[in-house]
């Protein structure tokens, strides 16, 4: 079965810096995707960036960057100039190439943005 | 908006009592989940359906139940309820056409 592991249950960073979340995944298999996704105060599940195993090249999104490394079974979040909307948990997420589409989660990062 | 919504969007429910939270999608879209949330775990899947009347057991399914009658709205009953449960629950729904769930609103559930 995969696992996401998601090691920082929290992180801050001042507004307009730079921050990175991280996440490993354990997968015996070689075609999956990977997900970030958002959550702020009003619960809702916002899809942040997707990335697909099979493309080498990093999925960006304006502010929003990935630096996914397959064969260390990393994928991590960059946020570039940090806006109080990012403030949110931030959840990791592994989906098999195949089947029921089935999403495992990480345990999730509270980001915090500073003023 | 994915057209996916989940009722009641919150409930207090006493132990040993039986609960049913619905998901209702406009959408059409076959494949349907039902997730929990729980600090220090995000989100695990309960249940999952493929279609009508076809579901199948996630990762926490202990205690619950699912039933899929019609297209549009997938139901998960705690025949029990138990003081784990209490949770946020999401539903979840994935258009084939696209590598993403779309999930609604979430319900939460206080069991005393």
């Amino acid at each position: 079965a995969q696992t996401v592991t998601q090691s920082q249950p929290e992180m801050s960073v001042q507004e307009a810096e730079t921050v990175t979340l991280s996440c490993t995944y354990d997968t015996s298999e070689s075609d999956y995707y990977l997900f970030w996704y958002k959550q702020p105060p009003s619960r809702q599940m916002i899809l942040v960036i997707r990335q697909e195993a099979y493309k080498q090249q990093n999925a960006t999104e304006n502010r929003f960057s990935v630096n996914f490394q397959k064969a260390a079974k990393s994928f991590s979040l960059k946020i570039s100039d940090s806006q109080l909307g990012d403030a949110a948990m931030y959840f990791c997420a592994y989906r098999s190439f195949q089947g029921a589409q089935k999403l495992v989660f990480g345990q999730g990062t509270r980001l915090t943005i500073n003023p | 908006d994915a057209g996916i919504t989940q009722s009641p969007r919150h409930k207090v429910t006493e132990t040993g009592t039986p609960v049913t939270l619905r998901c209702h999608q406009t959408e059409n879209h076959r494949y349907m989940y039902w997730y929990r949330q729980d600090p220090g775990h995000g989100l695990r899947l309960i249940h999952y359906s493929y279609g009508v009347k076809d579901t199948d057991k996630g990762e926490v399914s202990d205690g619950y139940s699912v039933s899929r009658s019609k297209t549009e709205d997938f139901l998960l009953t705690l025949e029990s309820a138990t003081s784990s449960q209490t949770s946020v629950y999401f539903c979840a729904i994935s258009p084939p056409s696209e590598n993403e769930q779309f999930f609604g609103p979430g319900t939460r559930l206080t069991v005393l």
